[in-house]
């Protein structure tokens, strides 16, 4: 079984101060994670991937087996970063955390 | 290029109606998924298809079908609709390779149903 676990509903932060979400998986092989975001009237999309160890939109995240955490950071917050963002972990089907509302004040 | 397209963007049903989301999607994509989307709780996976031919129960399958048409097209169905499944419903895709691979997932737009 997979779990995936998102511990905050909501976080607000202001312009240009650092945000973290934080991001706990439960997962018995190797996971396969992802953070994937939802901006206002858009569609779900890829934000980054483990995997690919990629800085997108000033966005990183690291995979900590030890702490079987995968958090989202990113030092200077912007407006458009506001956002719903979801943690997720795959094997072949994707399993997504309840999702954080990111709301950054000018 | 569309991507995933999903029909309708809204609807509003009775209890007791029924009723079938259409996806589609234009990226020759092996996997198709549903899920519904609910406040505080996610994300939730109906069924998905892995390949054509093929479906699977998802983590909340209860009052859903689904068909895969064909490698294009994943449908959803509500035999009979209840207040329950209110929700927000995404269609996904997913490329080919290895099915332990770590391809993302395309999301259709969404479909808000409520149901009275």
């Amino acid at each position: 079984a997979q779990r995936v676990t998102q511990p905050e509903k909501l976080l607000s932060v202001f312009k240009g101060a650092p945000v973290e979400l934080k991001c706990n998986y439960s997962y018995s092989g190797s996971p396969e994670l992802f953070w994937y975001v939802q901006y206002s009237r858009q569609r779900l999309q890829l934000l980054l991937r483990h995997i690919s160890r990629e800085s997108i939109k000033g966005f990183t995240a690291d995979l900590n087996k030890g702490e079987t955490s995968f958090h989202l950071k990113k030092p200077f917050a912007q407006e458009e970063d506001s956002a719903m963002y979801y943690c997720a972990l795959t094997d072949y089907k994707l399993s997504f955390g309840a999702g954080t509302t990111v709301t950054v004040r000018a | 290029n569309a991507g995933v397209t999903q029909t309708p963007k809204f609807q509003v049903l009775k209890t007791g109606q029924s009723m079938t989301l259409q996806c589609a999607q234009d990226m020759n994509h092996n996997s198709m998924y549903w899920y519904r989307q609910d406040p505080g709780m996610g994300l939730r996976l109906i069924y998905y298809s892995a390949s054509e031919g093929t479906t699977d129960k998802g983590e909340v399958p209860n009052g859903y079908n689904v068909s895969r048409l064909n490698k294009r097209e994943f449908s959803l169905r509500l035999e009979s609709a209840a207040p329950s499944q209110t929700s927000v419903y995404f269609c996904a895709s997913m490329g080919q390779g290895n099915p332990y691979s770590n391809q993302p997932q395309h999301f259709g737009d969404g479909t808000r149903l409520s149901i009275l």
